[in-house]
């Protein structure tokens, strides 16, 4: 609900602007990474996905690349609107960890009118 | 939200009392998990299921318990609430199929606790 937005790191854009989340993740052994949207109110939506011998990935509208160097992940969209308003959350799955995610804490994006 | 319900939706509930919220699913997916989301946190894991009876503990499952007893109902139980289990519970169910690991999420329970 509206408290998940509260403490977390914001991103406040232009309506038409693109916009970038960030995300660094820990373990250098996860394998497979997820981005999802949590509007207020709502459970958390799966957004795009990438595994750990993909450098990019593109679906529409969005794109996430992978920084397997540097363990930083990042969400790009495109001609942010509106409804694009909400939490975004990075998770990882460790390689071997049976369908587990680890979850980030999130980026309130804001998209101004 | 994928064929997955939650109920109750919203609880208040006392100090000391047990709590259980249900989660149920029509996708016949064959992991269940559930999280809680606080201020500050991200999604933290309670407990998940790999099948029925089938049970394991994440990262925060103290004072909790959960049962399946079905493949489509995952309980998650409070045996005796507190203040700090004040929360937002959330169930999920993934299949692993193709190498993604996808979660689905329900809508969410708010419990209090006074």
């Amino acid at each position: 609900g509206e408290s998940v937005g509260l403490h977390l790191p914001t991103l406040s854009v232009q309506e038409g602007d693109n916009s970038i989340i960030n995300c660094a993740y820990s373990n250098s052994a996860s394998d497979y990474f997820i981005w999802y949207k949590q509007e207020s109110g709502k459970g958390p939506q799966f957004i795009i996905d990438i595994r750990s011998n993909m450098d990019k990935r593109q679906g529409q509208r969005v794109t996430v690349l992978l920084n397997k160097t540097v363990k930083h992940l990042s969400l790009q969209i495109a001609a942010t609107q509106p409804g694009d308003s909400a939490v975004y959350f990075c998770a990882e799955k460790a390689r071997g960890a049976t369908n587990k995610l680890i979850f980030g804490t999130g980026t309130l994006l804001a998209v101004q009118p | 939200d994928a064929g997955i319900t939650q109920s109750p939706r919203h609880k208040v509930t006392e100090t000391g009392t047990p709590v259980t919220l249900r989660c149920h699913q029509t996708e016949n997916h064959r992991y269940m998990y559930w999280y809680r989301q606080d201020p500050g946190h991200g999604l933290r894991l309670i407990h998940y299921s790999y099948g029925v009876k089938d049970t394991d503990k994440g990262e925060v499952s103290d004072g909790y318990s959960v049962s399946r007893s079905k493949t489509e109902d995952f309980l998650l139980t409070l045996e005796s609430a507190t203040s700090s289990q004040t929360s937002v519970y959330f169930c999920a169910i993934s299949e692993s199929t193709s190498g993604s690991y996808e979660q689905y999420f329900g809508p969410g329970t708010r419990l209090t606790v006074t």
